[in-house]
């Protein structure tokens, strides 16, 4: 079974509208790190957001918000006023266990940002 | 202050012939990470080191595929020979220790004819 799975494909938002990245995970693991990455088509992986499983709050970095729902073992990246820099591919990653470095990725999401 | 720094950006090769790849990591990080990305696919890890030590390299064809961290600061990836299906990117990242949040490099992209 897939560890992180992104349904969405492509996603298509206006400028400075919000948008919702959806990201679901498979663990049996109590402690855990769900990441959200930005590769724009320069190709470099860019850090957004971090979220440990133990975190009581949603993480929050400027613009983006994780939507962190535990029980239905979803993470979704919240991303609000979108800009049209903001076109890029998202990919969602989970690292299973406390300091452990093994990234697992989803297949990612295209956003487009249309003005 | 400077990130994760790969070349070549980009290399087209024949099949059977060697290539290598070049990572330099951040400054200061003890961990550094090859990855694979195919096309519509996210990273995949092909490598892991904790300073020159490989720590996990359970997904690193050796048939094939070497890697090295002589000195613990930069590393080498090599693909020899080179078949047709391993035409992807290759990211390198870091993170400054274990289990922390790691950065990736603009990667390399490989076409094999």
């Amino acid at each position: 079974a897939q560890k992180i799975t992104q349904t969405q494909p492509g996603m298509f938002v206006q400028e400075k509208e919000a948008v919702t990245l959806d990201c679901t995970y498979d663990t049996s693991d109590q402690s855990y790190g769900l990441f959200w990455y930005k590769q724009p088509s320069s190709g470099e992986m860019i850090f957004l957001i971090y979220q440990g499983s133990y975190d009581e709050q949603n993480a929050t970095e400027g613009r983006y918000s994780l939507n962190f729902q535990k029980a239905r073992k979803s993470a979704n990246l919240v991303i609000s006023a979108s800009q049209l820099g903001d076109s890029a591919m998202y990919f969602c990653a989970m690292r299973e266990g406390y300091n452990t470095d093994k990234l697992i990725f989803g297949t990612g999401t295209r956003l487009q940002v249309f003005p | 202050e400077a990130g994760v720094v790969q070349s070549p950006r980009y290399k087209i090769i024949e099949k059977k012939q060697p290539v290598a790849f070049w990572c330099n990591p951040i400054s200061g990080h003890n961990t550094l990470y090859w990855y694979l990305q195919n096309l519509g696919q996210g990273p995949e890890l092909l490598i892991r080191y904790e300073n020159e030590e490989a720590v996990d390299d359970s997904q690193l064809p050796k048939d094939r595929f070497s890697a090295e961290r002589l000195k613990g600061v930069d590393s080498t990836l090599k693909i020899q020979p080179a078949e047709l299906g391993d035409s992807a990117v290759y990211l390198c990242a870091s993170s400054l220790v274990d289990g922390d949040t790691q950065y990736f490099g603009p990667g390399t992209r490989l076409t094999v004819l």
